[in-house]
């Protein structure tokens, strides 16, 4: 079965710092990858997304990701944070293995960006 | 713009009543899905509509029932509602077979408190 682990929960780091947000995912067959961002009391709003083609993928809000085939991971990238990142974040893959109708879920990493 | 709307941001109801959450989107998307958001714990699907009058549980079933009677409209019942009940409820639709190349377009949530 296909699993998305959120390798840390919560990441502090301050304004201008440069962050990765880790997300590891398990699948026997080819994968699609999201990450979405939360800001408090809202919904989920999509980032980026890796289908195929460059492994390298760019998102809004100056965000961009890594497909890596070989260590299984899409880890989540920005060079220099703002207050305004301060969200969750989730990563999701496709659920090849049912139709494609569902999205499997990473519980979550808690961005922080403190002054 | 496209839009999943759901009826409510914030419900206080009392143990034991009848809870309805209504969730309507305007893209014609086939798919739409009923999660709940805990602290911790991710998104978990409670129920998932593929088509009008057509359900699948997710992983989290018990305790609600769903309803698709018009393709824009799904909503999410809770027959008895219950203190553990209390949570952040978040719609989101697909299209199908694009869920992998769209991923899901989410509403705002409800954050549903049971007293």
């Amino acid at each position: 079965a296909q699993s998305v682990t959120q390798l840390d929960s919560q990441v502090p780091v301050f304004e201008e710092a440069p962050v990765e947000l880790r997300c590891n995912y398990s699948s026997s067959v080819s994968v699609y990858l999201f990450w979405y961002v939360q800001y408090p009391n809202q919904g989920l709003q999509l980032l980026l997304k890796y289908l195929s083609g460059s492994t390298l993928v760019k998102g809004i809000n100056g965000f961009e990701a890594e497909f890596n085939k070989s260590q299984t991971s899409f880890h989540l990238r920005k060079p220099s944070v703002h207050i305004s990142d301060t969200a969750e974040y989730f990563c999701a893959v496709s659920d090849n293995a049912g139709n494609n109708r569902k999205l499997i879920w990473g519980l979550g990493t808690s961005l922080a960006v403190n002054p | 713009d496209v839009k999943v709307t759901q009826s409510s941001r914030y419900l206080v109801k009392r143990t034991g009543e009848k809870v309805f959450l209504e969730c309507v989107q305007d893209m014609d998307h086939e798919n739409m899905f009923w999660y709940r958001q805990d602290p911790g714990l991710g998104l978990r699907l409670i129920y998932f509509s593929y088509d009008v009058k057509m359900k699948e549980k997710g992983d989290i079933p018990e305790g609600y029932s769903v309803s698709r009677e018009k393709k824009e409209r799904f909503s999410l019942i809770l027959e008895s509602a219950s203190t553990n009940q209390t949570s952040m409820y978040l719609c989101a639709s697909s299209l199908y077979p694009m869920t992998v190349n769209y991923g899901y377009t989410f509403g705002s949530g409800t954050r549903l408190t049971v007293v």
